[in-house]
C-alpha cells in the first residue's frame, strides 16, 4: 500500500517569511496529491491540491509542486500570517478506489 | 450552508456504554467515510461507503459499525466504549455531486465529534 512521509513535524516561522512542507509517497500509481489545513477544534480543510499531470499550481500566497520521478510534493506558503498557523497535512490518492493515504501532519506556528 | 455536518460535536460517556455519531452530506456526493483522529494527530481511515454500500474496512473492532441508510447519511455506532476509542471522529464525502465541486475525487471534511470515554 502507499506510504506517505511528512516533514517537518513542527515547523516555526517568522511572519513575513515562506514556509515550506514536504510529502514523500512510494506509490507511483497515486495520481492526486491534496494540502489540508486543519485550525484547532475544526476538521481539515482542503486548500490545495495537484494531479499528476501538472508539477506546479498557485493560488495567490499558497503553492504546491510536484515531482514525480523522486515521487515527492511540497507545499509552499509565501508571506506567511498569524492566520496561517495551523497543522497542515498532505495526502496522496489514485482517482479510483478513493483510499486517501495522509501524512502525519506539520504544526505551522507564525510568530508575530 | 453546512456541507458536510456531524452530531453532536461533543461526546462524554462512561467506558461500556453504546454510542452514536452521525453524519450528513448536502454535496450530493456518492462516497462517505469514518476517519478516526488521534492526540497526536494521526488521521486514520476507518470504513468508506459508495451509494450506501462498504468499500473501505480498514482494521477496525468490530464493536465500530457504519449504517449508511441513504448516499447523504453515514453514521457511527459505537458498543461497548473503551478508554482507547476516545478521539476526534470526521466524517468526509466526495464524488461527483450536484454541487458542481470541480473535482470528483476530493474529501470534504466535517467539523468533527471529540468523543471522551471516562
Amino acid at each position: 500500500g502507499e506510504n506517505v512521509e511528512q516533514h517537518p513535524s513542527t515547523l516555526s516561522v517568522q511572519e513575513g517569511d515562506s514556509a515550506v512542507i514536504k510529502c514523500t509517497y512510494s506509490d507511483s500509481a497515486s495520481n492526486y496529491f491534496p494540502w489540508y489545513k486543519q485550525e484547532l477544534g475544526k476538521g481539515p480543510q482542503l486548500i490545495i491540491d495537484i494531479r499528476s499531470n501538472v508539477g506546479e499550481k498557485k493560488d495567490q500566497r499558497i503553492a504546491v509542486t510536484l515531482n514525480k520521478t523522486a515521487k515527492h510534493f511540497s507545499l509552499h506558503i509565501t508571506e506567511t500570517q498569524p492566520e496561517d498557523s495551523a497543522v497542515y497535512f498532505c495526502a496522496a490518492s489514485q482517482f479510483a478506489g478513493n483510499q486517501f493515504y495522509f501524512g502525519t501532519g506539520t504544526s505551522l506556528t507564525v510568530i508575530p | 450552508d453546512t456541507a458536510v455536518s456531524q452530531t453532536p460535536k461533543y461526546l462524554v460517556t462512561q467506558m461500556g456504554n453504546d454510542k452514536s455519531i452521525k453524519c450528513e452530506q448536502n454535496l450530493g456526493h456518492d462516497t462517505m467515510y469514518w476517519y478516526k483522529q488521534d492526540s497526536k494527530k494521526f488521521l486514520k481511515i476507518m470504513f468508506s461507503y459508495n451509494n450506501k454500500e462498504l468499500i473501505i474496512n480498514e482494521t477496525v473492532p468490530n464493536r465500530f459499525s457504519p449504517k449508511s441508510p441513504d448516499k447523504a447519511h453515514l453514521n457511527l455506532h459505537i458498543n461497548s466504549l473503551e478508554l482507547g476509542d476516545s478521539a476526534v471522529y470526521f466524517c468526509a464525502s466526495s464524488g461527483a455531486g450536484t454541487s458542481g465541486t470541480l473535482y470528483t475525487d476530493t474529501q470534504y471534511f466535517g467539523p468533527g465529534t471529540r468523543l471522551t470515554v471516562l
